[in-house]
């Protein structure tokens, strides 16, 4: 069975300052790694996902993560936060030979001026 | 183009009611997910369709549950005799294709039992 850790419940930050969300994940097959970012009244936006080949992969507003598979961890990096990145981000896995998701519990990103 | 979309986005019942959220997918999605997200949580897996075909609900979590996709398009999640637990959001989230893929998700339904 596959689960994914997100220690982080709530993280605030100073805006421009770099901040790190931790997503660690357990399988014993091969993985897809999803983040997504839940603004307020919305719904689940695809931040960015790892499907293979570059472990670093990138979205249009600046976040980034990297797979390690060592360290079975999929951490969502920024350098420089806004007050707009203020949102919920959820780490997910797919696992090979299935379908669904398994999310971790979330962490709360609070951009502070 | 249009995205997933799901209603009503809000939805009170009195404990033993029947309710039932619909999911409209995007157009030409072959896959339909339905996951349920209690508060403070993330969404946890439902069921899941590959055209009309229910091929997994092992996570609904009681008979009261049931879900249906009658023409591989709109898809329908029933709770019968709803209890407080029922209490949650129900996001539905729809891909492309029957391989494993991105899911592109509606806003959700918040259903509250009282």
């Amino acid at each position: 069975a596959q689960s994914v850790t997100q220690l982080d419940s709530q993280v605030p930050v100073f805006e421009e300052a770099p901040v790190e969300l931790r997503c660690n994940y357990s399988s014993s097959v091969s993985v897809y790694l999803f983040w997504y970012v839940q603004y307020p009244n919305q719904g689940l936006q695809l931040l960015l996902k790892y499907l293979s080949g570059s472990t670093l992969v990138e979205s249009i507003n600046g976040f980034e993560a990297e797979f390690n598979k060592s360290q079975t961890s999929f951490h969502l990096r920024k350098p420089s936060v806004h007050i707009s990145d203020t949102a919920e981000y959820f780490c997910a896995v797919s696992a090979s030979g299935t379908y669904k998701y398994i999310f971790g519990t979330g962490t709360r990103l609070k951009v502070l001026a | 183009g249009a995205g997933v979309s799901q209603s009503p986005r809000y939805k009170v019942a009195k404990r033993g009611q029947d309710v039932a959220l619909r999911c409209d997918p995007i157009s030409g999605h072959v896959s339909l997910f339905w996951y349920q997200q209690a508060l403070g949580q993330g969404p946890e897996f439902l069921t899941y369709f590959q055209n009309e075909a229910q091929l997994d609900k092992s996570g609904l979590p009681s008979d009261r549950f049931f879900a249906e996709r009658p023409e591989g398009s709109v898809s329908t999640l029933k709770i019968q005799r709803t209890q407080q637990e029922d209490s949650a959001v129900y996001l539905c989230a729809s891909s492309p294709t029957r391989r494993r893929d991105t899911q592109y998700f509606g806003p959700g339904t918040r259903l509250t039992v009282l």
